[in-house]
């Protein structure tokens, strides 16, 4: 039963560049939520998707991010045209397709690294 | 209003001593507060939760009290370990149901000395 898998679990990309995040949440989960970790801060809630749905991007950056979650394969977080100040931790969490559980039993990740040159 | 706040950022404490974390928070509406541990490298993973409906979980060597009249909330960890030594978030979560996120506070470093 395997966990919620991100890849890449680095990323190195030059300014300008476009970068990927892959998230495949946890078998029998349609909850998928992104947060954005910076050195030595707390994490910061991006986007929370259910399939082919955004529910809530209320921590998106306006420009240049997007994310997406389609009724096949892993959730995706985009980075177009990358800064030195989007270097981060970006974890995904799962949590299951019910109402009734929210990300109260969310799991999180082991995230991805990415590093703007 | 949406923010949480945790303190100390850093603790260093002998193995077997107690481990004490603090958050506070101003939203009334949050009706959920898990703690999360991480070590480096890692993703954040839950430890231990309370709903404001109690005052006191226990779990183990874990636990979280709860004032709501204060709204604080703190983590103990009794009989500290080295393998506890990790960063310690809070985190808070609203009631509305389409509002998935976690609010987290910005983390405690915690380091058990041997």
């Amino acid at each position: 039963n395997a966990g919620v898998m991100q890849n890449p679990r680095h990323l190195v990309r030059r300014r300008g560049q476009e970068a990927r995040l892959r998230c495949s949440p946890m078998k029998g989960h349609s909850h998928v939520y992104w947060y954005r970790q910076l050195p030595e801060e707390g994490l910061k809630f991006m986007v929370y998707l259910q399939k082919e749905n955004i529910i809530d991007e209320s921590g998106m950056p306006k420009e240049r991010f997007s994310a997406e979650f389609p009724k096949e394969g892993p959730s995706i977080l985009r980075i177009q045209q990358v800064v030195r100040g989007d270097s981060a931790a970006y974890f995904c969490a799962s949590s299951p397709g019910s109402r009734r559980v929210r990300v109260t039993e969310a799991f999180f990740g082991q995230g991805t690294r990415l590093t703007v040159v | 209003q949406q923010q949480v706040k945790q303190s100390p950022q850093s603790l260093i404490v002998q193995k077997g001593g107690i481990s004490i974390i603090n958050c506070a928070y101003e939203n009334t509406a949050f009706d959920y507060f898990p703690w999360y541990q991480q070590f480096p490298g890692k993703g954040p993973a839950l430890l231990i939760a309370i709903r404001p409906d109690v005052s006191e979980k226990k779990e183990g060597r874990f636990t979280i009290s709860f004032n709501k009249s204060a709204k604080q909330f703190s983590l103990h960890i009794m009989d500290s370990q080295p393998g506890d030594s990790a960063t310690y978030f809070c985190a808070a979560n609203r009631i509305d149901p389409s509002q998935g996120n976690l609010i987290f506070g910005k983390g405690t470093k915690l380091s058990v000395k041997p």
